[in-house]
């Protein structure tokens, strides 16, 4: 089936530590995107891709790092430089052609801090 | 800062009622405004969306109304039903030379009561 998988969907981890969310898409989508989201806040841009090999920060990139290696890869390391990293967080994925931008999210990730 | 603005935070509508649901927005480059779907621990998922240049675009039991000169577009839902019990998120798309992004507003928390 074509969509966006997200892994793991549960991840704990300890003070200190530095996490990597992983995030690929089959649909053959130029732009892959990273959210945040935090109860009451909605979604939060902290990191966005149009091209392999180019990415560009969002809103809250602080404290997180991305790769673009691969078309189909969008890979989110949380480092112990953010500070409060506990969050749901989600991928997305869309053409970037001037006629539409409908954006495709995949089911998220859920990181805790212990 | 906030560029969408939504409201109310939360809704409780009766069965068969209609859900209304705000959002105003600053930004005159945005040019596509979608409104998302989230189900709790799922991501979210593309209900309906419209142009600038259209006043009104209808699906089924949703609608959306637009008023460029207020900045201000809506989500009407008819005939609520208990399954749309979810969280909803207005967004809007603006294009730049680095890529497209979206930005959402907060979230409303609809609950359709039986």
């Amino acid at each position: 089936d074509g969509g966006i998988t997200q892994s793991p969907k549960y991840l704990f981890r300890k003070e200190g530590q530095n996490v990597t969310l992983s995030c690929e898409q089959n649909l053959n989508h130029d732009a892959m995107y990273w959210y945040r989201q935090d109860p009451g806040q909605g979604l939060r841009l902290i990191y966005y891709s149009q091209i392999v090999n180019d990415f560009q920060k969002g809103d809250i990139a602080e404290g997180y790092s991305v790769s673009r290696e691969k078309k189909e890869s969008f890979p989110l390391t949380v480092t112990s430089a953010q500070k409060n990293p506990t969050a749901f967080y989600l991928c997305a994925s869309s053409w970037t052609s001037a006629s539409g931008n409908t954006i495709y999210f995949g089911e998220g990730s859920w990181l805790t801090v212990v | 800062q906030q560029q969408v603005k939504q409201s109310p935070q939360s809704l409780i509508v009766q069965k068969g009622g209609i859900s209304i649901i705000n959002c105003a927005y600053e930004n005159t480059a945005f040019d596509y405004f979608p409104w998302y779907q989230q189900f709790p621990g799922k991501g979210p998922a593309l209900l309906i969306a419209i142009r600038p240049d259209v006043s009104e675009k209808k699906e089924g039991r949703f609608t959306i109304s637009f008023n460029k000169s207020a900045k201000q577009f809506s989500l009407h839902i008819m005939d609520s039903q208990p399954g749309d019990s979810a969280t909803y998120f207005c967004a809007a798309l603006s294009r730049k030379t680095s890529g497209s992004r979206l930005t959402f507003g907060e979230g409303t928390q609809l609950t359709v009561n039986p």
